[in-house]
């Protein structure tokens, strides 16, 4: 079975904290995601990579920074945690884009880690 | 990227087929349409995608316009376990990028 593991179902820190947030696939997937999920927002993008050591911003970088230091794990950093990054975050993976096979470029989730920031 | 736009909720009768549109007026020649659905408290999982031809899987099937503006999911007999949330997205052949909408609820009732 493919797996996405994220390290923490449910976080609770404190304003001006360090997060970390980290994901692990065993797919051997070359891209990793990183999105956020708010209710009325949907999911928005906010790293991705598609190569170790590589990283393209998303739609909502600002206040995060990522690290691929490994092709398996991606992380997800907040350099000073605040109350509006308050949200259920959700790591995915693919593979190389094969065109229109089936399952080509397809996205696979892991279960999200649920961030509290008081 | 091209947007699309779904409505909000949908509701349908458990054993009838679901029908979930999406529009996607602004779809470019080389972006695919596809289709991820979230159950509550866990991760959006894969359905289907296709480019001009209507697809058909074991989950679900994608019939998609001529002039590819617009798409609708068939989930052919819909179960109590098929309610969620539903996501149409555009992306573009050579991108990793995913861009995800608010979708569509569906709520399957007995």
């Amino acid at each position: 079975d493919v797996k996405v593991t994220q390290s923490s179902r449910y976080l609770v820190k404190r304003t001006g904290e360090k997060v970390f947030l980290e994901c692990v696939q065993d797919m051997d997937h070359e891209n990793m995601f990183w999105y956020r999920q708010d209710p009325g927002l949907g999911l928005r993008l906010i790293y991705f990579s598609y190569d170790v050591k590589m990283k393209e911003k998303g739609d909502i970088p600002e206040g995060y920074s990522v690290s691929r230091e490994k092709k398996e794990r991606f992380s997800l950093i907040l350099e000073s945690a605040s109350t509006n990054q308050t949200s259920m975050y959700l790591c995915a993976s693919s593979g190389v884009l094969l065109g229109a096979g089936k399952g080509a470029g397809e996205l696979f989730f892991g279960e999200g880690s649920r961030l509290t920031v008081l | 990227d091209a947007k699309t736009t779904q409505p909000p909720s949908m509701d349908c009768a458990e054993g009838r087929a679901a029908n979930l549109p999406c529009n996607h007026s602004t779809i470019s020649g080389n972006e695919y349409v596809y289709w991820y659905r979230q159950i509550h408290s866990q991760g959006p999982q894969y359905i289907i995608h296709g480019l001009k031809n209507n697809e058909t899987n074991e989950m679900a099937s994608l019939i998609i316009t001529e002039d590819r503006k617009s798409s609708t999911l068939i989930l052919p007999h819909a179960t109590l376990r098929d309610t969620a949330v539903y996501y149409c997205i555009v992306r573009f052949y050579n991108t990793d990028k995913l861009i995800f909408g608010t979708g569509t609820r569906l709520q399957v009732f007995p």
